[in-house]
């Protein structure tokens, strides 16, 4: 119930393309789901979050889609770049546990 | 503006030998406070977690200890490393609402 299960493990990409990431869970109580970035050697940075209020939020070229009946939240990467190979974390809490529960991430390289 | 500060970068101990990472924040008050280990390739496993000065929670038995001697400060510690204990370590903070977490960079640490 606090597994975060996130696909693909690894994912190649050509400049200019779209990345899909997808996340599944199965604890209905989580209200908060962030996507993180990590380059090699770097602690992961927030990328963008969403509610379960909304059914979708844009910020520049990245975009999270989540499905609240489905239990499934996705990242996509527009017009995707050298420079957003990364592995990619999704995550869950639910208010007041102060916990993070995250996916194993997803290896992104996009190629020039 | 908030910062976390993670030390050492990197760290190479002999098995059996103590250990001493530490983690500082500026900027808040009263921080939620985290310990995570990424091993190689893999998603982030908390270690421990704390909502206050000596309040630890520890997520999954082990050969490590955390304490929290001041507001902002969140210590990881062992007493005699194994080679089990490799890996990468990061620090995290939260405010106390439903929010989103920050890394620090992180400590590489080789047991040998």
């Amino acid at each position: 119930q606090q597994q975060v299960k996130q696909s693909p493990q690894s994912l190649i990409v050509q400049k200019g393309g779209i990345s899909i990431i997808n996340c599944a869970y199965e604890n209905t109580a989580f209200d908060y789901f962030p996507w993180y970035q990590q380059f090699p050697g770097k602690g992961p940075a927030l990328l963008i979050a969403i509610r379960p209020d909304v059914s979708e939020k844009k910020e520049g070229r990245f975009t999270i889609s989540f499905n609240k009946s489905a239990k499934q939240f996705s990242l996509h990467i527009m017009d995707s770049q050298p420079g957003d190979s990364a592995t990619y974390f999704c995550a869950a809490s639910r208010t007041g546990t102060y916990k993070y529960i995250f996916g194993t991430g997803t290896r992104l390289k996009v190629l020039a | 503006s908030q910062t976390i500060h993670q030390w050492p970068a990197t760290l190479v101990q002999p098995v059996g030998s103590p250990l001493s990472l530490e983690c500082t924040v500026e900027g808040t008050s009263n921080p939620n406070l985290y310990w995570y280990r990424q091993a190689a390739g893999r998603g982030l496993q908390l270690l421990f977690y704390s909502v206050g000065i000596g309040q630890i929670s520890s997520e999954v038995p082990q050969n490590l200890s955390a304490s929290r001697p001041q507001d902002r400060q969140f210590i990881l510690s062992s007493k005699k490393l194994l080679l089990s204990d490799s890996g990468f370590y990061l620090c995290a903070w939260s405010g106390h609402q439903n929010t989103e977490a920050f890394f620090g960079q992180g400590t590489r640490l080789t047991v040998v």
